[in-house]
């Protein structure tokens, strides 16, 4: 699976959009951007995901780059319940073992 | 409601002991895994398991053994080769094709070592 690499932390006001970079340089053709966030001591949960085009669910928008290279999930007002870790991971959907590989993630805090 | 169970959500052990973490799902889902989270870092793989009596090594398999005996299950056990063995521990579990929700994670066990 590719490799990414996001900033280890960020701060956004509260009510305010999030925008979350997400460099992927070396993903390859069959491979997903998945967005996951940890809140404190609790397990992941999903965001969104997306192959090509841009995606919007009830949580983000997932924008990738024309050249997949990037992208940026985007928090549309952000709230205190918010603040998490985001990682960023990319994947081949259905590979043997369907393993997700964590980086670092993005450390979000929401701020009044 | 389908879900993960961890149990239990703290767990202390002594040194040279044995434990086992309990992982539970509902969900019907072929695969499980287990990772470890240190402090401040990303989740790492230990095992994980694409299918009943079938599993593989992850990143940081030593000192760690699982099992896969029924579908719904997937226990780990820290063995006492585990050197630092004292980390939050996460099970998931997904469909084996993926599916479009990705991983089901569980909400974790605490363990610390005394």
């Amino acid at each position: 699976d590719a490799k990414t690499t996001q900033p280890p932390s960020m701060d956004c006001a509260e009510g305010r959009a999030a925008n979350l970079p997400c460099n992927h340089s070396t993903i390859s053709g069959n491979e997903y951007v998945y967005w996951y966030r940890q809140i404190h001591s609790q397990g992941p949960q999903y965001i969104i995901h997306g192959l090509k085009n841009n995606e919007t669910n009830e949580m983000a928008s997932l924008i990738i780059t024309e050249d997949r290279k990037s992208s940026t999930l985007i928090l549309p007002h952000a709230t205190l319940r918010d603040t998490a870790v985001y990682y960023c991971i990319v994947r081949v959907e259905g590979a043997a073992g369907n393993k997700l590989t964590f980086g670092g993630g993005t450390r979000v805090l929401v701020k009044p | 409601d389908g879900g993960i169970t961890q149990s239990p959500k703290y767990l202390f052990r002594k040194e040279g002991q044995n434990v086992t973490l309990s992982c539970e799902q509902n969900l019907n889902h072929d695969a499980m895994y287990w990772y470890r989270q240190d402090p401040g870092q990303g989740l790492r793989l230990i095992y994980y398991s694409q299918i009943v009596n079938d599993f593989q090594k992850g990143d940081i398999a030593e000192g760690y053994s699982v099992s896969r005996e029924k579908k719904e299950s997937f226990p780990l056990t820290v063995t006492s080769a585990q050197k630092n063995p004292t980390a939050f521990y996460l099970c998931a579990s997904s469909s084996y094709r993926g599916q479009q929700y990705g991983y089901t994670f569980g909400s974790g066990t605490r363990l610390t070592v005394v």
